[in-house]
């Protein structure tokens, strides 16, 4: 069965505000994190990625926070924009240096973004 | 820069016929390559993996198959379909550095078996 979960399957904001999606993972030996966001009818695209032996990391508009003591993990997406609108999944992999070569997704959230 | 080509985008096929679908990663050697089943409205299940030409490992007993003739080609077949084949189906690819490396997608094929 999975190991990745989301708290919320929806989640729906107003343009200009920040987004904050939610992670549960329960594998504790999990190492590796990413989030990727998906349109509708388009295949998943990498958004940012995190190792275990961090717990923020930035990229453009978007931040990855990573609780090992809870196992959770969260986007936040600042200054939401119409083009955010999307379902977002988060997958974990672990392994490092070992033969586990696959990813585990979540669910997905979709965010909505009013106008 | 590597890009990943996958066709058809869309195919509807009837029930009990073949399914040939096509994946090929350009821009790099030696690829890990996924294939990924999209139900509607949920996630991603792993279908196949490839480490290598010839080498494939399977995740869930299915009507399904794969193969790598191919350094970075992955096709995924059916001799027959079935009405729970349907879905959204993605190629993708790692590096082969090993494990924990992001997954680059293709743009996906919809199949609707009738």
């Amino acid at each position: 069965g999975e190991s990745v979960g989301l708290h919320l399957p929806t989640l729906s904001v107003q343009e200009g505000d920040n987004s904050i999606i939610n992670c549960a993972y329960s594998n504790s030996a999990s190492d590796y994190f990413i989030w990727y966001k998906q349109e509708s009818g388009k295949g998943p695209q990498f958004i940012i990625d995190i190792r275990s032996n961090m717990d923020k990391r930035q990229g453009q508009r978007v931040t990855v926070l990573l609780n090992k003591t809870v196992k959770h993990l969260s986007l936040q997406i600042a200054a939401t924009q119409p083009g955010d609108s999307a379902v977002y999944f988060c997958a974990e992999n672990w392994g490092s240096g070992g033969s586990n070569y696959k990813l585990t997704f979540g669910k997905g959230t979709l965010l909505t973004v009013n106008p | 820069s590597q890009t990943i080509h996958q066709w058809p985008a869309t195919l509807v096929q009837p029930v009990g016929s073949p399914l040939s679908l096509e994946c090929t990663v350009e821009g790099t050697s030696n690829p890990n390559l996924y294939w990924y089943r999209q139900a509607a409205g949920r996630g991603l299940q792993l279908l196949f993996y490839s480490v290598g030409i010839g080498q494939i490992s399977s995740e869930v007993p299915q009507n399904l198959s794969a193969s790598r003739p191919q350094d970075r080609q992955f096709i995924l077949s059916s001799k027959k379909l079935l009405l729970s084949d349907s879905g959204f189906y993605l190629c993708a690819w790692s590096t082969p550095r090993g494990t924990n490396e992001k997954l680059f997608f293709g743009s996906g094929t919809q199949l609707s078996v009738l």
